[in-house]
């Protein structure tokens, strides 16, 4: 049980290029989501998804795209990398919507745009 | 609009004390709190969930209490040691229920000294 499965850890692109970060859970949870955080700003949410096909915005959603074709696997695309998106991102999952469930992170993806 | 705020950014103690991370909310209709743990460079790792229902947790060396009329709660780590050393985090859900979108106070980084 890897749990949730970030790829990859480490990645410095050029402004203008595009590039996914992967993120894949084997919970069989329903609900996952992106975070970046920033010094200062703390975590915020990008994107999230309460099941396979279902995605919606979160709070800091330009820039960035998603999709959700398996229960398994959410993948955050950027598609025209700025250095503002210069970030640690962090995928999230969770099982359905009982309070008493606990949401399990990724250990980050650094992300730098030069 | 939700807002969560943690007090204080940054704490020091000497091991063996016990200590308080404060944690407060604005919106006093929570469906849970959860305190995180951060190491650097490192994913979140959950410490404990407090349901709506719930005024407190135990996991160990750790309690979490939950107010939610005055819009606050505090993590108590009893015996610290240099181990504990990591950013905490405290976070509340968005709206009803328990999606996986979460609002997160910035943290409070602790440094236990031997």
């Amino acid at each position: 049980n890897a749990g949730v499965t970030q790829t990859p850890k480490f990645q410095v692109l050029k402004t203008g290029q595009s590039m996914t970060l992967q993120c894949a859970q084997d919970m069989n949870h329903e609900y996952m989501s992106w975070y970046r955080q920033d010094p200062g700003m703390g975590l915020r949410l990008i994107h999230y998804s309460v099941g396979a096909g279902i995605t919606d915005q979160g709070e800091v959603p330009n820039g960035y795209n998603v999709s959700r074709s398996t229960t398994e696997d959410f993948p955050l695309r950027l598609l025209s990398a700025a250095p503002s998106q210069t970030s640690v991102y962090f995928c999230a999952s969770s099982a359905d919507r009982g309070s008493g469930n606990t949401i399990y992170f990724g250990e980050g993806s650094w992300l730098t745009v030069v | 609009k939700q807002e969560v705020t943690q007090i204080p950014a940054a704490l020091s103690v000497p091991e063996g004390e016990n200590l308080v991370l404060n944690c407060s909310f604005t919106d006093s209709a929570i469906y849970n709190l959860q305190w995180f743990r951060q190491d650097p460079g490192k994913g979140l790792t959950s410490l404990l969930l407090i349901q709506s229902s719930q005024r407190e947790q135990t996991s160990g060396r750790l309690n979490a209490s939950l107010d939610k009329s005055s819009g606050r709660s505090t993590l108590y780590i009893a015996a610290s040691q240099p181990g504990d050393s990591a950013t905490y985090l405290c976070a509340v859900p968005h709206g009803s229920g328990n999606t996986g979108k979460l609002i997160f106070g910035q943290g409070t980084t602790l440094q236990v000294k031997p």
